[in-house]
């Protein structure tokens, strides 16, 4: 099917690892890229082509891929690292049209 | 570094048309997948289409969300370096905050794909209601 699907809610305790899912079909033939945002602003580009970090995202920002998997894992979990996360892929139908994961909310506790 | 800015009305009356443009400054148009993203109010982000602009920028192949097929548009201005977002008949559930975005198409040394957007602009709140 044409959908990503993610944990609506996940937590980690500050400084330790987290992982989050992105699941999906598309994901067996695109590389996911993921992005964060934050209450009231737009969404920022944290991972693509699997493990590829923009530049000035910290490198505590690791992502991985397997089958029709992706996650994106944060070493050692900041305060500030608090926020909504969602994966992204491309159709794999002749529409080619982009998708979205529903989302992870991430709680630094 | 490429920057995205949108404008349009921020109330739309129900059943009337949508209409938001993206003014881009900085960076080429050609070879990018200029796309229109929704957010509800709570909601997570929603693709609502693209436009390519590869080969040339006065050629632009497009795809859309099907759940909108039928009332979405896209249209791109590459000599003033705008594109343009037309949704008809907008009801209550397209109150959003829309964003442009500029998406690209990558490949690894294996072939593999990934598809990325990495500018977006900073979003605009369209409500619908009379």
């Amino acid at each position: 099917s044409s959908e990503l699907t993610q944990d609506p809610a996940v937590s980690v305790a500050l400084g330790q690892t987290v992982r989050i899912t992105c699941q999906g079909d598309s994901l067996s033939i695109y590389y996911a890229s993921w992005y964060q945002q934050k209450p009231g602003q737009a969404p920022v580009l944290v991972m693509y082509g699997v493990n590829r970090r923009p530049s000035g995202i910290p490198d505590r920002f690791s992502g991985s891929s397997s089958g029709h998997t992706a996650s994106l894992t944060i070493t050692g979990a900041q305060a500030e690292d608090e926020a909504d996360y969602y994966c992204n892929s491309r159709d794999i139908s002749d529409n080619h049209r982009g998708l979205f994961g529903g989302g992870t909310k991430l709680t630094v506790v | 570094q490429v920057r995205l800015q949108e404008s349009g009305p921020g109330l739309v009356n129900p059943s009337e048309t949508l209409s938001l443009t993206c003014s881009v400054s900085g960076g080429a148009i050609s070879n990018y997948y200029w796309s229109w993203i929704r957010q509800s109010p709570g909601k997570g982000l929603e693709f609502l289409g693209y436009i390519y602009t590869g080969g040339t920028p006065n050629t632009g192949s497009t795809s859309y969300n099907p759940s909108l097929q039928s009332r979405v548009s896209l249209s791109l201005d590459p000599a003033n370096r705008h594109f343009s977002l037309t949704l008809t008949s907008v009801t209550s559930a397209d109150t959003a905050v829309y964003h442009c975005a500029r998406g690209q198409l990558g490949a690894t040394s294996t072939g593999r794909s990934y598809f990325w957007f990495d500018s977006w602009s900073p979003g605009t709140l369209v409500t619908v209601s009379s």
